[in-house]
């Protein structure tokens, strides 16, 4: 079945600093791929999202490449900011019933 | 703006009432929205599937009696955790899909406190 693999956080970092959220999957077919950010006592929000191999999603600074060839999404920005902490779920959409999730990654940026 | 309303945000109950969630479309109609429960610090967890017109679709050891899913119209479902107990206290998100599923958006979830 479709699985998706995060990074454990929490991933602590101070303003301005380069970040990596790295992810991989497992899916049947060629499936989408999102980024989904959550802040605290917060729903759900589409950060990015990239619909085949090669594209590249961004939004708010924050970029990830589809990687068919090694099966990667990772999430990257270049200088990270206090507001930017959150708990980050990469997610896959194969065409079966619902979006697969990552266990997400918490992210605490520090001023 | 938000395109998927859930509403109470938050909700302190009694054990052994029932609370009722709901889950609106407000800019496009919606034939199917799932329903997530959040466990601390973990990812969210389908919990059912919700079918404009028919029963919803529980997924493998999710109590379809005590978590009540109704999907009357095309841009609104409801959860009801019905003779809830303090283990029900969680995190609730449902989601609408739009556009094959392409994108899903997510409501903005229910804080249920069970006491």
């Amino acid at each position: 079945g479709d699985s998706v693999t995060q990074m454990e956080g929490p991933v602590t970092l101070s303003e301005e600093a380069f970040l990596t959220i790295n992810c991989t999957y497992t899916a049947t077919g060629y499936p989408s791929l999102f980024w989904y950010v959550q802040y605290p006592g917060e729903g759900l929000q589409l950060l990015l999202k990239a619909t085949k191999a090669d594209d590249k999603g961004s939004n708010k600074g924050f970029e990830a490449t589809y990687r068919k060839e090694t099966t990667s999404f990772h999430l990257e920005k270049g200088s990270v900011q206090v507001s930017d902490s959150a708990v980050y779920f990469c997610a896959l959409y194969s065409g079966y019933s619902t979006l697969t999730f990552g266990k997400g990654t918490m992210l605490l940026v520090s001023p | 703006g938000a395109v998927v309303s859930q509403h109470p945000s938050r909700v302190i109950c009694k054990s052994g009432t029932s609370v009722k969630i709901e889950c609106r479309s407000l800019d496009f109609q919606a034939t199917t929205m799932f329903w997530y429960r959040q466990f601390p610090k973990q990812s969210l967890m389908l919990m059912a599937t919700s079918n404009e017109g028919s029963k919803a679709t529980y997924e493998q050891g999710v109590e379809k009696d005590k978590f009540l899913i109704n999907h009357a119209s095309l841009t609104l479902s409801t959860l009801t955790v019905t003779s809830a107990h303090p283990e029900d206290s969680s995190f609730y998100i449902c989601s609408a899909p739009r556009g094959g599923n392409t994108e899903a958006f997510f409501g903005q979830g229910t804080r249920l406190t069970v006491v």
